[in-house]
């Protein structure tokens, strides 16, 4: 069965940092690629980053580019967002969602991440 | 970047009833759109890949249609467990986006 876990979330001040976590399983990582997708409360979807199955390929939306980072350890069938310099507005159930940009076919159950003094 | 507009925003019909969402691109995008279900809470679910295509184990009653700037996500039969919010999304270029979904609910 393919599973994806996040982890990581929580409460953290303006310009405060954070790491999230999707460890998956079922599945092998290594072979795909990969997305997070965060939803801010009571609104839609917004895509946030991309990375191809071997890392070597990312992409970010315009408002997180500079302070967000995407990586992944294939070894440890894991994905990672390092948030950075956090905002109010980025408060939001963060996903990470598995396969291409026209493709997301499985996604986690989402981790909260508030950004609030 | 590409803005996609749903309508409507909300909808609410009788068990039974066919309903449908309509999505529109700010620019040609083909077929390059996907459809999702949200139920309360939970994390979207892949419903419709490339305008058309219903995913794996998702009921017939859900079909998808349209190409270039103007799509469709109909519902046959409206079921109780049909009751989530749908979005579309396109994948024709980066960013990715969204629509701004369709809450449906039962009248």
């Amino acid at each position: 069965e393919v599973q994806l876990v996040e982890s990581g979330g929580g409460l953290v001040h303006p310009g405060g940092s954070l790491r999230l976590s999707c460890t998956t399983s079922g599945f092998r990582f290594s072979s795909y690629e990969m997305n997070w997708v965060r939803q801010a409360p009571g609104k839609g979807l917004e895509w946030v980053s991309y990375i191809s199955d071997s890392g070597n390929t990312r992409y970010y939306a315009d408002s997180v580019k500079g302070r967000f980072t995407v990586s992944r350890d294939n070894a440890k069938n894991s994905l990672y967002l390092q948030l950075n310099s956090l905002r109010a507005e980025d408060t939001a159930v963060y996903y990470c969602a598995r396969g291409p940009t026209g493709y997301m076919d499985s996604w986690g159950q989402g981790n909260l991440v508030t950004v609030s003094s | 970047d590409i803005q996609m507009t749903q309508s409507p925003s909300y909808l609410s019909a009788s068990i039974g009833d066919r309903v449908t969402i309509t999505c529109q691109a700010s620019q040609d995008i083909v077929n390059s759109l996907n459809w999702f279900q949200q139920h309360p809470g939970k994390a979207p679910k892949l419903l419709i890949s490339d305008a058309s295509k219903l995913e794996t184990g998702v009921p017939s009653r859900f079909s998808g249609g349209g190409s270039g700037t103007d799509f469709t996500l109909a519902i046959s039969s409206l079921q109780p467990e049909d009751v989530a919010t749908y979005y579309c999304q396109q994948f024709d270029s980066l960013p990715l986006t969204f629509g701004g979904g369709t809450k449906v609910d039962i009248k």
